[in-house]
């Protein structure tokens, strides 16, 4: 099926705005993940969710930022007062979590990330 | 803690020519590693992945990567780039327990000229 989506795909925001960042996983992932990718870096893990579960959100940077997924599909991924530090590509990506089997890493699918500019 | 190093920030190649990207990577037990692909404006692309077995996987786009515990490497290679193959390539690496985050490495920026 389709793969991973994200919208919008551009954000302009003026420091002190909030913003949501949306991102829709393929059909059945249980599992889903946000990262944040500074310009010239790698991602950077954000946040985990196994449905509607944030089961880790650890590398999120403040309590500015908030994200969500309350019926295990789509999520959200909040930045409250934005800060020029924000300025980043928001990448979401999803899993097939096959319970059951042995234990091992799922392959992660991206979607073509979200680029949030803070002026 | 676990950490990946892509010792290269930038190579160029020539078109045709044969391309290996260097990965290492920190890890206390026995890793699973990805290398992944982003084009401009693009999301990441899976390339390939080691989870078991034979150290030497093959990928999409005739890429193949070797992973070699002694070294703590697992690099990139490619026998004959072709122009479209520029772009960003990202190695990562993740625990061998379902679905964790990913850590990557810095990327490396290939360019490819005629």
């Amino acid at each position: 099926g389709a793969g991973v989506s994200q919208s919008p795909r551009y954000k302009v925001a003026k420091r002190g705005q909030d913003v949501a960042l949306r991102c829709d996983p393929i059909s059945g992932h249980v599992s889903l993940f946000w990262y944040q990718q500074a310009l010239g870096q790698g991602p950077e893990f954000l946040t985990y969710f196994q449905n509607e579960a944030q089961l880790d959100k650890s590398g999120l940077p403040s309590d500015r930022f908030f994200a969500e997924r309350p019926e295990g599909s789509v999520s959200t991924l909040k930045i409250q007062r934005t800060q020029q530090e924000d300025s980043a590509v928001y990448l979401c990506a999803s899993s097939l979590f096959q319970t059951g089997l042995a234990v091992y890493q799922e392959t992660q699918y991206f979607g073509p990330g979200t680029r949030l500019l803070v002026l | 803690a676990q950490s990946v190093t892509q010792p290269d920030i930038h190579i160029t190649v020539s078109e045709g020519a044969s391309l290996e990207l260097r990965c290492n990577y920190s890890y206390g037990a026995t890793p699973y590693l990805f290398w992944y692909v982003q084009s401009p404006g693009q999301g990441l692309q899976l390339l390939l992945k080691y989870f078991s077995g034979d150290t030497l996987v093959q990928g999409i786009k005739g890429f193949e990567a070797e992973f070699k515990r002694s070294q703590s490497s697992f690099n990139l290679r490619k026998p004959s780039v072709h122009w479209s193959d520029a772009a960003e390539y990202f190695c990562a690496v993740g625990p061998n327990s379902g679905n964790t985050p990913l850590v990557f490495g810095k990327g490396t920026r290939l360019s490819v000229i005629a």
